[in-house]
């Protein structure tokens, strides 16, 4: 079974603050790496994919992987409270089923004005 | 483009009813997912297609149905409605694998979801 784990939350921060939001899997061949963010309510939507190890940034966030520790995490710079959402981490499958995501159970954001 | 377009966006059942999720995407994506969200408890895929005519069983198919007669359109039928499947369905689709495991190829779109309570 593989297995994808996150923090549950919530995290609080403050606004302009640094979020840091973490993420582990269990599928060593796993190449490629997704953040979905989710408000309340709503449907996820993709902010980042990953499939190298290191650094990937995009705008104020920043994706980092680092596969030889099962890790990879996600920095939002400069918080705003549009920011406040359940940020998904999603591990695409090894293998022959390598279309599929294993989510994790999302972490709760919130920024604080 | 519509994306993926899911209907109803709610619905009520009583325990025993059945119904139809729909599900429909205008990107000619092959690849189409349902999955369903409990409060803090992530997306579990329940069943998945990889093209017209061909289906399979996800993480918590009991309960379910699908068919995939077209590429366009993938319906999950829920028959004999418990309350167990009181959740959020979303409805996704993706290009497939094509492009390697470096590729955001199989970045998944979701549609907006259902909700739906089973009383």
């Amino acid at each position: 079974q593989k297995e994808v784990e996150q923090n549950s939350g919530p995290l609080s921060v403050p606004e302009g603050a640094i979020a840091s939001l973490n993420c582990t899997y269990s599928d060593r061949g796993s190449q490629s790496f997704f953040w979905y963010r989710q408000y309340s309510g709503k449907s996820p939507e993709l902010i980042m994919f990953i499939y190298s190890n290191g650094d990937k940034e995009d705008g104020r966030f920043t994706a980092q992987l680092n596969k030889a520790s099962q890790y990879v995490s996600l920095l939002i710079r400069d918080s705003q409270p549009s920011d406040s959402a359940t940020y998904l981490c999603a591990v695409r499958d090894s293998g022959g089923s390598n279309y599929k995501l294993t989510f994790g159970k999302g972490t709760l954001l919130t920024v604080n004005p | 483009n519509a994306g993926v377009t899911q209907t109803p966006k709610f619905r009520i059942l009583k325990i025993g009813q059945s119904m139809t999720l729909q599900c429909a995407q205008d990107m000619n994506h092959n690849y189409m997912y349902w999955y369903r969200q409990d409060p803090g408890m992530g997306l579990k895929l329940i069943y998945y297609s990889v093209g017209a005519g061909i289906t399979d069983k996800g993480e918590v198919p009991n309960g379910y149905n699908v068919s995939r007669s077209t590429t366009e359109d993938f319906p999950l039928r829920l028959e004999l409605a418990a309350p167990s499947q009181t959740s959020v369905y979303f409805c996704a689709s993706s290009y497939g694998s094509s492009g390697g495991a470096y590729s955001s190829y199989n970045e998944q779109f979701f549609g907006p979801g259902t909700r739906l309570t089973v009383l």
